[in-house]
């Protein structure tokens, strides 16, 4: 069975520190990984997407890896700021439709 | 663009009783997603469709019926709703699965009592 598993389940830091999020998945038959953004009483934004290909993607501030291998994705944070805290979700796609995702991480950033 | 837009956003149903949440895209999108989030379990997947016409089941499908008549809209209904199913429902389309990513709608935040 395909479970994606985000670590921790909440995690708070002063404004300013880069921090890295964590997304592992039991299944390394992945057709891509997308992390997303989800603000309170919102849907979700989607941040980055790594093709099974790949090995990282960057946007910004952002950058994510993928390791197939071991089974694992992360998501670097530079130069964290206040407008950053959210629930940060990754998603693995098997099977080119079946997207399962992780329970997320929430972030708070602190001024 | 609007992108993916949701209807309605808010809703209370009694044990029993019936609806239809509706999702429109505008961006041209061949595969539609519905998907269910409860707390501290993200979202899973039930039903999906690869193109107008046609649906599949996905994980947690039980309980739902969907209807894809128009490319632009996928409608997921709720035959006899049931206090399991409250939740926060979310629709996404994409492009080209397993290619492009997923755009997601703003939820609809269903409660039965």
């Amino acid at each position: 069975k395909q479970e994606v598993t985000q670590i921790p389940a909440a995690l708070s830091v002063p404004e300013g520190e880069n921090l890295v999020l964590n997304c592992s998945f039991t299944d390394s038959a992945i057709y891509n990984l997308q992390w997303f953004r989800q603000d309170p009483g919102k849907g979700l934004t989607s941040l980055l997407l790594i093709q099974s290909s790949q090995r990282e993607q960057t946007s910004g501030r952002l950058n994510a890896s993928l390791d197939k291998s071991s089974g694992r994705s992360t998501l670097y944070i530079a130069a964290s700021q206040p407008g950053d805290s959210a629930t940060y979700l990754c998603a693995g796609l098997y099977n080119n439709n079946d997207m399962r995702f992780g329970a997320g991480t929430r972030l708070t950033v602190k001024p | 663009n609007a992108g993916v837009t949701q209807t309605p956003k808010f809703r209370v149903l009694k044990t029993g009783q019936s609806m239809t949440l509706l999702c429109a895209q505008d961006m041209n999108h061949e595969y539609m997603y519905w998907y269910r989030q409860d707390p501290g379990m993200g979202l899973r997947l039930i039903h999906y469709s690869v193109g107008e016409g046609t649906t599949a089941k996905g994980e947690v499908p039980d309980g739902y019926n969907v209807s894809r008549l128009k490319k632009q809209n996928f409608l997921l209904g709720l035959e006899s709703a049931a206090p399991s199913q409250t939740s926060v429902y979310f629709c996404a389309s994409t492009l080209q699965a397993g290619r492009y990513e997923q755009f997601f709608g703003p939820g609809t935040r269903l409660t039965v009592l």
